[in-house]
């Protein structure tokens, strides 16, 4: 079955941790997104990256890093520089960007749910 | 600013009882108007597409419509299965391939 896996599906963190998120695909999909969920917010864009070794920053990508090594795979660092790091974090993927009709949609995995203890 | 927002924030329906949600958009050049459906716990699962006004798309018991500035989910004789938080998102000329995400609308339908 193709799509998007995510792992692990609920991870603790102690404070001053730096944690990873992984985030993989198969799906051929040359475009990755992070997101997150907080109750009572839409998504929120952290890193998103069209093509590998090509990243960029999305709305809130402060305390957060991300790598984009191989085309199937896009892990999510969450530093201790991010200060309220509790949330739900969404990976998602797309055919591409460049081109418009089907390449626009994103296909998101189940979600990891990052918890500070 | 691009900027989408959806209405109501909670919708509480008998089953059977049609209704629609709304998702209200401002953007400069619209690219695409996307519905998503999420379950609790869950990542969001994708449903239309819409591109331009006028365009409509359905699915079951779904029906998306596109105006110049709004998209309506439009749902015909909810069951309980169809309860979910439904989340609009908009790709504008302006942010690439970046999709701006309303804050969901939360549809429970009772039995």
């Amino acid at each position: 079955d193709g799509g998007i896996t995510q792992s692990p599906k609920y991870l603790f963190r102690k404070e001053g941790q730096n944690v990873t998120l992984s985030c993989e695909q198969n799906l051929n999909h040359d475009a990755m997104y992070w997101y997150r969920q907080d109750p009572g917010q839409g998504l929120r864009l952290i890193y998103y990256s069209q093509i590998v070794n090509d990243f960029q920053k999305g709305d809130i990508a402060e305390g957060y890093s991300v790598s984009r090594e191989k085309k199937e795979s896009f892990p999510l660092t969450v530093t201790s520089a991010q200060k309220n790091p509790t949330a739900f974090y969404l990976c998602a993927s797309s055919m591409g960007t460049r081109r418009g009709g089907s390449y626009n949609e994103q296909f998101f995995g189940p979600g990891t749910r990052l918890t500070v203890l | 600013e691009d900027q989408v927002t959806q209405s109501p924030e909670a919708l509480r329906l008998q089953e059977g009882e049609s209704s629609s949600l709304n998702c209200s958009y401002t953007v400069s050049g619209l690219r695409g108007l996307f519905w998503y459906r999420q379950d609790p716990g869950k990542g969001p699962e994708f449903l239309f597409t819409l591109y331009s006004a006028g365009e409509e798309k359905e699915k079951e018991r779904l029906k998306a419509t596109l105006t110049k500035k709004e998209s309506f989910l439009h749902i015909t004789a909810p069951k309980p299965e169809d309860s979910a938080t439904y989340l609009c998102a908009v790709r504008s000329y302006n942010q690439g391939g970046k999709l701006i995400f309303g804050q969901g609308t939360e549809l429970s339908v009772k039995p």
